[in-house]
C-alpha cells in the first residue's frame, strides 16, 4: 500500500498564475481532504471531497476549488495566486474517522 | 467555533526523559481526537486516534489520554530518545462538521542527547 501520495513535491509560481495540485488517496478510502498550512502554523482545512462532490469547506476564498474522480483521487486548483497562498498543501485521506496525510506540496509564490 | 490550543509551543529535554505534551480544546462535542507528528518540511504522521468514547489509546512508548468534560488531552513520551525530535500536532473532528480537522498550532519537540 503506497499510502497517500501528492504531486508535485515543489512547486514555484509567480503572482497571478493558476496551479494544480493533485493527491492519490490511500488504498480502500473513498473522502480526500486539503488543509493548506503556512510556516509555524498548524494546517488550516479547505475542503472535504466524497462521491465526487464537496462535501464541506473551510473559510477558503473561491479562488480555491477542487475536484474528486471516480477513483477517488482529487485535485485542488488556486487561481490568480496571491504571495499569502505560499505555504505546504496537505492532503488527507480517510474511509471512517482516522484521517491519513501525504507528504505535501510545498507551493511557493513570487 | 472550535478553538484548539497547544501548550507549549516549544520544548526541550534531555535524551530519557519522560514528557508530556498538552492541547485543550474549547467544544467537547467532538467525534475523535487525533495526535500527529510532523517532521521539518514533511507530511503529517497519524501517532493516535482517540474516539470519543475513549479515554486513552497507547502505542509502544506514547500514550494519549482524552477528557472530553474539561476538553483537554494530553500525549505522554516516555524514555524520550533524540529520533522523537519534530513538531507534535493535536486535532479535533466534530460530529456537526463531518471529517473536518481542526488543529492547534503544535508542540515542537527537541531531545537533546
Amino acid at each position: 500500500d503506497a499510502g497517500v501520495t501528492q504531486s508535485p513535491t515543489h512547486l514555484i509560481k509567480t503572482r497571478g498564475q493558476q496551479v494544480t495540485l493533485r493527491c492519490s488517496p490511500k488504498s480502500g478510502h473513498d473522502t480526500v481532504s486539503w488543509y493548506q498550512q503556512a510556516l509555524g502554523q498548524g494546517p488550516q482545512f479547505i475542503f472535504q471531497y466524497y462521491e465526487e462532490e464537496e462535501r464541506q469547506r473551510g473559510n477558503f476564498p473561491d479562488r480555491f476549488s477542487g475536484h474528486q474522480f471516480p477513483n477517488y483521487s482529487s485535485e485542488l486548483n488556486v487561481n490568480a495566486l496571491l504571495l499569502g497562498d505560499s505555504a505546504l498543501y496537505l492532503c488527507a485521506s480517510s474511509l471512517v474517522g482516522e484521517q491519513f496525510f501525504g507528504p505535501g506540496t510545498r507551493l511557493t509564490v513570487l | 467555533k472550535q478553538e484548539v490550543t497547544q501548550i507549549p509551543a516549544a520544548l526541550s529535554v534531555p535524551e530519557g526523559e519522560n514528557l508530556v505534551l498538552n492541547c485543550s480544546f474549547t467544544d467537547s462535542a467532538i467525534y475523535n481526537l487525533q495526535w500527529f507528528r510532523q517532521d521539518p518540511g514533511k507530511g503529517l504522521t497519524s501517532l493516535l486516534l482517540i474516539q470519543s468514547s475513549q479515554r486513552e489509546q497507547t502505542s509502544g512508548r506514547l500514550n494519549a489520554s482524552l477528557d472530553k468534560s474539561s476538553g483537554r488531552s494530553t500525549l505522554y513520551i516516555a524514555a524520550s530518545q533524540p529520533g522523537d525530535s519534530a513538531t507534535y500536532l493535536c486535532a479535533v473532528s466534530s460530529h456537526n462538521q463531518g471529517g473536518k480537522l481542526i488543529f492547534g498550532q503544535g508542540t515542537e519537540l527537541s531531545v537533546k542527547p
